[in-house]
């Protein structure tokens, strides 16, 4: 099993504020992906970094993979009340497993 | 919009009934996923399923089954509920192409047994 590990476990800042999520392994993967859960949803697919060393941008939102494709950060930039919720990512080729997630609660 | 749906959205059941949730998608996805859920915490992979007639058992041991006779198709079955399979039961579906192996999830199904 491929176990990911995602640091801090919760986050709370201030509306405005920039922050960054961090997904840890000591496997390899052939891509990871970044979900948002909100409390009684279902996760929601954010982005999939495929390329070690990939950053990709989405809105305020920038997500890269490390270039040994062992890790990935999430920061966000001027962070909103709406941000808030919970961040996992996720990876693996056959089964899909997902890091603990890190609840992130952006003050107004 | 993923097409995925997971049925009831809510159940409360007493000790001992025997349930089935359903969840059905219609994307045609080959892969499919059985998630339990705390409030809050981290998603336990219990069942998954490449395609029909295949079902695996996930990282985390459970006491329930799972079926896949039809693609879009894949119901997990409690035999025998307890007060400890109280959570949430989150489905998820996948393309069966890598390395994207995006999941696609249905609300959630939260159980409590009682």
């Amino acid at each position: 099993t491929q176990l990911l590990e995602q640091s801090p476990q919760f986050l709370s800042i201030q509306e405005g504020e920039n922050l960054t999520v961090y997904c840890n392994s000591s496997s390899v993967f052939s891509s990871l992906q970044w979900y948002r859960q909100e409390p009684g949803e279902g996760p929601v697919l954010l982005v999939t970094v495929v390329t070690g060393g990939e950053v990709k941008k989405l809105k305020r939102l920038t997500f890269q993979f490390g270039d040994a494709r062992k890790d990935s950060s999430l920061h966000i930039t001027a962070a909103q009340p709406g941000d808030t919720g919970l961040y996992l990512c996720a990876g693996g080729d056959y089964k899909l497993s997902f890091g603990a997630g890190t609840t992130v609660t952006v003050r107004a | 919009e993923a097409d995925i749906y997971q049925t009831p959205r809510y159940l409360v059941i007493g000790t001992g009934k025997k349930i089935t949730l359903e969840c059905s998608q219609t994307m045609g996805h080959d892969k499919m996923y059985w998630y339990q859920q705390d409030p809050g915490m981290e998603l336990h992979l219990i069942h998954y399923s490449y395609g029909v007639n295949s079902t695996e058992k996930g990282d985390l041991s459970s006491e329930s089954t799972v079926s896949r006779i039809r693609t879009e198709h894949f119901p997990l079955t409690l035999e025998s509920a307890r007060p400890s399979h109280t959570s949430q039961y989150l489905c998820a579906s996948s393309p069966f192409r890598t390395p994207n192996t995006e999941a696609f999830f249905g609300q959630g199904t939260r159980l409590t047994v009682v």
